[in-house]
């Protein structure tokens, strides 16, 4: 089955600088890669997400990238703010039947300092 | 605001008791998953239904036991819970297309604690 690492675990940046967050894959099936942040007491909620048919995908300050080759996909964030400050999740999404098998990274706590 | 809409927020129940815990969509989304989620960690499947009908059960104790009424409606139901079974249970719906992936849209959760 599909196994998902993210790193790192723990992220600290200064409010203003960039944070990056990686993640690798292992089944190439896999054909989609949403990024959830979850607020602490919230629900997961999608942020961004690319497909394997894309390199790179960009919403204001947040950018994905995704490197098929590799098997590598990764978040970056630009000009943080305290508001940033959550858990993020990677995944990795293949249509399986009836339903979207998800398999999620471990996680990343990531904490901007003000 | 969500897409998927959970009840009750927070529910506290002894070992003893049978209660439910309820999800609606109305984004006419044809899969619906049941996850568990414990504090750091990453949201658990527990069970998918497709069309009304459950495709997916990943080796769930039966003292928790899903139901699909509709095309909209999934509820969960808890008899026998153990404190272990104390987390964060998430409902996710995902629309059913032809090609690759689809997001999953997650509710906002019912905190469940076992006494």
């Amino acid at each position: 089955g599909e196994n998902v690492e993210q790193h790192p675990s723990t992220l600290s940046v200064q409010e203003g600088d960039s944070a990056v967050i990686k993640c690798t894959y292992s089944d190439s099936a896999s054909n989609y890669f949403p990024w959830y942040k979850q607020e602490l007491g919230k629900r997961p909620q999608l942020i961004i997400d690319i497909r394997s048919n894309v390199g790179e995908k960009k919403d204001q300050r947040i950018a994905v990238t995704l490197n098929k080759t590799a098997k590598h996909f990764s978040l970056h964030i630009t000009e943080t703010q305290p508001e940033d400050s959550a858990v993020y999740f990677c995944a990795a999404t293949l249509k399986s039947g009836g339903y979207q098998k998800v398999t999620f990274g471990t996680g990343t706590k990531l904490q901007v300092i003000p | 605001d969500t897409e998927v809409t959970q009840t009750p927020k927070h529910l506290v129940m002894g070992m003893t008791n049978k209660k439910s815990l309820k999800c609606e969509q109305h984004m006419g989304h044809r899969a619906m998953y049941w996850y568990k989620q414990k504090a750091k960690k990453p949201p658990e499947l527990m069970f998918v239904y497709s069309y009304e009908k459950l495709s997916i059960n990943e080796s769930v104790p039966s003292r928790f036991s899903p139901e699909c009424p509709n095309s909209s409606l999934l509820n969960l139901h808890l008899h026998a819970l153990q404190p272990e079974d104390s987390a964060l249970y998430l409902c996710a719906s995902s629309a059913l297309v032809t090609g690759g992936g689809q997001s999953v849209h997650f509710g906002n959760g019912t905190r469940l604690t076992v006494t």
